[in-house]
């Protein structure tokens, strides 16, 4: 019964590439989250999606960054045209209704930007 | 602005002892409180959770107290275990838009319980 699986697990970009984050949700679940923690604080919302809907992208920065989740395969969190600044780590979570509550986090993607 | 607050980055515990971390927020739309652990390079793990119409919920070692009139929550841990350092992180949700399908996290407290 395998949870929330992220990969890669660390990615290494250089400034101006394309990274690619993936997330499958565990069995059963529909609804995936996307958080990023940046050194030394907090998780912070990114966007939260259902299949092939964003529900809500309040946290995404308005340029470069995209987040898809097609109804056969995993969530995608693209961003494009990389920045030192997006050196962070990525989280996914899903759950199985909607709502903060039935949390399941995935390990997480290490971006680090050349 | 952070809407959630642990203003301690760290504590040292000795085993066998009580660990008490603290967590404040701002937003009285928030109704539902989680502390989650995480140990380095994994995700983080729910721990226990507490809703705005309880002032306490308790689980084995772990108790979690909230004071509403406060905007103030701690988690309580007895005794401590070496196991049990990590970075805590609290987190709230509320309901209010889409309010509900996110968590606003703190900026988390390492724990370090010393044999």
């Amino acid at each position: 019964n395998a949870g929330v699986m992220q990969n890669p697990r660390h990615l290494v970009r250089r400034r101006g590439q394309e990274a690619r984050l993936r997330c499958s949700p565990m069995k059963g679940h529909s609804h995936v989250y996307w958080y990023r923690q940046l050194p030394e604080e907090g998780l912070k919302f990114m966007v939260y999606l259902q299949k092939e809907n964003i529900i809500d992208e309040s946290g995404m920065p308005k340029e470069r960054f995209s987040a898809e989740f097609p109804k056969e395969g995993p969530s995608i969190l693209r961003i494009q045209q990389v920045v030192r600044g997006d050196s962070a780590a990525y989280f996914c979570a899903s759950s199985q209704g909607r709502g903060a509550y039935g949390y399941t986090f995935g390990s997480g993607t290490r971006l680090t930007v050349v | 602005d952070q809407q959630v607050k642990q203003n301690s980055p760290s504590l040292s515990v000795q085993e066998g002892r009580i660990s008490i971390l603290n967590c404040d927020y701002t937003n009285s739309m928030f109704d539902y409180f989680l502390w989650y652990k995480k140990y380095p390079a994994e995700g983080p793990t729910f721990l226990i959770s507490i809703s705005s119409i309880k002032d306490k919920n308790e689980d084995g070692r772990f108790t979690v107290f909230l004071n509403k009139s406060a905007k103030h929550l701690s988690l309580h841990i007895v005794p401590s275990q070496p196991g049990d350092s990590a970075v805590y992180f609290c987190a709230a949700s509320g309901w209010g838009d889409n309010a509900g399908n996110m968590l606003t996290f703190g900026g988390g407290t390492r724990l370090m319980v010393k044999p």
